[in-house]
């Protein structure tokens, strides 16, 4: 069973400073990662989308994927209480009960909040 | 471009009723996809369309769920008979090509009294 994982938080960071949001995924053939946002009583949103080792910077978000350890994170700079949701990861896998298909799995989220 | 558009918003109704949900993806979108969100978890994929034929829909009740997708363009979920455990938010999202990146419509939220 392919997953991902997220700590649920809630995250509290104070505006202004950086927040680390972190997702770590099982399956070494996966090659797609994604960021959504989600408000309450919303639904997702894409934040950013990364696809090869290193940093991806956009805004004040930053996506950063580590292949060889598994792990995927988003670094939000200048946090704002706009930016206060709930963040999931979601990681493009093989699913093993569906031939050749590929599909996300999603991790459950984290809960991000900032404080004025 | 238009966004993925869902109907109805809210639906209640009550356990062994059915009800039925109806996406728009994007135009050109090939893929589209059903999910169910449960207040607090992450979505779970129900059925995945490329086109008109269903990739994947391993996770799907097929006892009480049903989905089509008509010429490959607007799709239909379908739950019958309704039970208190379907009660979550139905998202659509929709791709270019799977594994590109999904969109979602607002979704649906369901109340199973």
């Amino acid at each position: 069973q392919k997953e991902v994982e997220q700590n649920s938080g809630p995250l509290s960071v104070p505006e202004g400073a950086i927040a680390s949001l972190n997702c770590t995924y099982s399956d070494r053939g996966s090659q797609s990662f994604f960021w959504y946002r989600q408000y309450s009583g919303k639904s997702p949103e894409l934040i950013m989308s990364i696809y090869s080792n290193g940093d991806k910077e956009d805004g004040r978000f930053t996506a950063q994927l580590n292949k060889a350890s598994q792990y995927v994170s988003l670094l939000i700079r200048d946090s704002q209480p706009s930016d206060s949701a709930t963040y999931l990861c979601a990681v493009n896998s093989m699913a093993s009960d569906a031939g050749n298909n590929r599909k996300l799995i999603w991790g459950l989220g984290t809960s991000l909040a900032v404080n004025p | 471009e238009a966004g993925v558009a869902q109907s109805p918003r809210y639906k209640i109704i009550e356990k062994r009723q059915s009800v039925a949900f109806w996406c728009n993806p994007i135009s050109g979108h090939a893929t589209l996809y059903w999910y169910q969100q449960i207040l607090g978890q992450g979505p779970k994929l129900l059925i995945q369309f490329q086109n008109n034929g269903v990739v994947d829909d391993s996770q799907l009740p097929k006892d009480r769920f049903s989905a089509e997708r008509l010429k490959g363009v607007d799709s239909t979920l379908k739950i019958q008979p309704a039970k208190l455990e379907d009660s979550a938010v139905y998202l659509c999202a929709s791709s270019f090509s799977p594994p590109d990146t999904q969109y979602f419509g607002p979704g649906t939220r369901l109340t199973v009294l």
